[in-house]
């Protein structure tokens, strides 16, 4: 099977602009959670989707933003970027809920 | 409030040796457990997992190690290899609700095989 990809693997974005990151799960996978990683805070949850709906959240503003498509891809959008926005993001899809499987994840730089 | 921990920052062993790696967490909701390698750059890749009603799992040269009681759980690799050499995130979840979804992770430790 294929695994869990992301696009784009690097984004340059401006202060202020907006950003789409998507994400296509393993096949078969219905839940999908996404993640941000950061030298200083680590591993983040930022929301789940499964089913096209958002079942959980985290602890992040409302410019973080997604949704999950029929065929369970998904897509996270950040808007008015800020510099602390700089981060890799990372997708992960899941069956059971439990086990996740990642992507390599996009590299966004805020400038 | 950090609900997963992982004390040791890095940790070297020498090539054939075990790796001992280990996670503390404070959340007692928390029954599912996970380990997961990372290279720079890349996403995490999936190791190992193991339910709390279990108290080992095992698989190839890993195995996990649970201690409810205690609230930690360990990570052993034997014997090591060089291409073991990456960082290593412990994470958790809890059954439903408003854990859909969310492994809580540690900050992680960097192993390091020598050959």
């Amino acid at each position: 099977k294929a695994g869990v990809t992301q696009t784009p693997r690097y984004l340059i974005k401006t202060r202020g602009q907006q950003v789409t990151l998507s994400c296509s799960p393993i096949s078969g996978h219905r839940s999908v959670s996404w993640y941000q990683q950061t030298p200083g805070q680590g591993l983040q949850f930022l929301f789940e989707y499964f089913s096209e709906t958002q079942r959980n959240k985290g602890n992040f503003p409302g410019r973080f933003s997604g949704r999950q498509f029929s065929n369970s891809r998904s897509e996270m959008n950040v808007s008015t970027l800020e510099l602390g926005d700089s981060a890799l993001y990372l997708c992960a899809s899941s069956f059971s809920g439990y086990e996740q499987y990642f992507g390599p994840g996009t590299r966004l730089t805020v400038t | 409030d950090q609900q997963v921990k992982q004390n040791s920052p890095s940790l070297s062993v020498q090539e054939g040796r075990i790796s001992i790696l280990n996670c503390d967490y404070t959340n007692s909701m928390f029954d599912y457990f996970l380990w997961y390698k990372k290279y720079p750059a890349e996403g995490p890749t999936f190791l190992i997992s193991i339910s709390s009603i279990k108290d080992k799992n095992e698989d190839g040269r890993f195995t996990v190690f649970l201690n409810k009681s205690a609230k930690h759980l360990s990570l052993h690799i034997v014997p090591s290899q060089p291409g073991d050499s990456a960082v290593y995130f412990c994470a958790a979840s809890a059954v439903g609700g408003t854990s859909y979804g969310k492994l809580t992770f540690g900050q992680g430790t960097i192993l390091t095989v020598h050959p």
